[in-house]
């Protein structure tokens, strides 16, 4: 499978908690981007990586939230200390970004519950 | 305002109906558009990319109008399998612009 590939799939932490997800992207691609939805609402933008660079961080990502992208490869999305309010789905994409356009391929998704 | 505003439905319609959403976009300078199917507890993606001549594949057509700032998805001959959330997708105007979504409009297909 050359998708985008996110794991793990599911975690369920207690509060107070640290979470860690990971993210593959499609090999060629250099952009990255991690996203959280939430029932009902649409993805939520938390951070993008061109390569190993973090070009913007949204407002929602407290500093209980941060996100690596060490080799320009996978990235790594921590939460700590979670809080209810955490749980929802974390979305990783990534993007080859250049003048004939950007679209976005999305992985399954990490699902998390905090207790 | 949003930066991107989605009417969220749920539209339900019988199959074989042709359906219409609309996405608003607040900033003039936004460079690209595209529509994304999610079904439920899934993730999105991409059903199509929206030039500014419009364009059409197969039973969906796609159009922007940037006078008003507004792009749409049409759906012709629905089928029951189109039912899902249609998310709106905007990329604004310079390369380091971030992707952002729509809500989402909920279709549900009825018999």
């Amino acid at each position: 499978d050359t998708g985008v590939s996110q794991n793990p799939r599911h975690k369920i932490t207690k509060r107070g908690q640290n979470v860690t997800f990971r993210c593959d992207p499609i090999s060629e691609h250099n952009r990255l981007y991690w996203y959280r939805q939430t029932l009902g609402q649409g993805p939520e933008f938390l951070t993008y990586f061109q390569n190993e660079a973090q070009l913007e961080k949204s407002r929602l990502l407290s500093d209980r939230f941060s996100a690596e992208r060490p080799k320009g490869s996978f990235s790594t999305l921590e939460i700590q200390r979670t809080e209810q309010g955490d749980s929802a789905m974390y979305l990783c994409a990534s993007s080859r970004f250049d003048r004939d356009g950007n679209t976005i391929y999305f992985g399954e998704g990490s699902w998390l519950t905090v207790v | 305002r949003k930066e991107v505003e989605q009417d969220p439905g749920p539209f339900n319609v019988p199959e074989g109906a042709t359906v219409a959403f609309n996405c608003t976009y607040s900033n003039s300078a936004s460079q690209s558009f595209f529509w994304y199917r999610q079904d439920c507890r899934k993730e999105p993606k991409l059903l199509m990319s929206v030039y500014s001549s419009g364009n059409e594949d197969g039973r969906f057509t796609a159009q922007l109008n940037r006078a008003s700032q507004y792009i749409s998805l049409l759906i012709r001959d629905s089928k029951l399998s189109d039912s899902a959330t249609y998310l709106c997708v905007v990329l604004g105007p310079s390369s380091a612009s971030k992707i952002i979504f729509g809500s989402g409009t909920r279709l549900s297909i009825r018999p």
